[in-house]
């Protein structure tokens, strides 16, 4: 049980394009999920918390224009990097937190953006 | 906020050897601890978690300890294996809130 998954696994666009990577609970309702940032060889960075039926709560550092965050079901949650470039490469991964298990956090399998 | 430092940041160790990687936190209200081993390209893998309420747990050659008084929490690998090499995170949060990574250990396990 607790699975998340993601779509794309992998993307490569051209600069100044937009790019959504789709974030979902496979068996469970996830009210909060979050997304996580990871450049080569560093750890992993919380961009926001992604709350269902509500604005995301964003980072100090992260622009909210630039990554939109939507939270529309119980079971997704989507990123759009809009005018992607290429500093935006990087391993996108978002978790989520089982409602019967509220302290272990699941993680999807991480999409890999290239901005060309 | 919640600051995690997490040393050191490379390890070799020759195989059927222990490991161990240290992390301190800074929020005392932190209750939960994980450890989480990353393959190159793959998602972080829970291997063991410890919550404030207890000072030490053990799954197999794995066992995490935790000092609350000093804020500090080490991971612990026993008879290492070659399969054991990776990058180890360690993390903090209050429940249901986000986790907060240290830099992360690459692990090289010789054999």
């Amino acid at each position: 049980g607790a699975v998340v998954s993601q779509h794309p696994s992998w993307v490569i666009c051209k600069s100044g394009t937009s790019v959504k990577i789709e974030c979902r609970s496979l068996d469970f309702q996830a009210t909060t999920m979050f997304w996580y940032r990871q450049f080569p060889k560093q750890s992993l960075m919380l961009m926001a918390t992604s709350n269902e039926g509500s604005k995301a709560t964003y980072e100090q550092g992260v622009e909210k224009d630039k990554f939109l965050i939507n939270h529309a079901s119980l079971t997704l949650s989507t990123l759009t990097v809009t005018s992607a470039h290429p500093e935006d490469s990087s391993f996108y991964i978002c978790s989520a937190n089982s409602p019967g298990r509220t302290y272990e956090q699941y993680f999807g399998p991480g999409t890999r953006l290239t901005v060309t | 906020g919640e600051n995690v430092e997490q040393h050191p940041s490379t390890l070799s160790v020759q195989e059927g050897d222990s490991a161990v990687i240290k992390c301190t936190y800074s929020d005392s209200a932190s209750n939960y601890f994980p450890w989480y081993k990353q393959e190159l390209g793959k998602r972080p893998q829970l291997i063991i978690d410890i919550r404030s309420n207890v000072g030490e747990k053990k799954d197999q050659r794995i066992a995490v300890t935790l000092n609350k008084t000093a804020k500090h929490f080490s991971l612990h690998i026993t008879e290492t294996q070659p399969e054991d090499s990776a990058v180890y995170f360690c993390a903090a949060s209050l429940g249901n809130t986000p986790l907060v990574f240290g830099k992360g250990t690459r692990l090289s396990v010789i054999a």
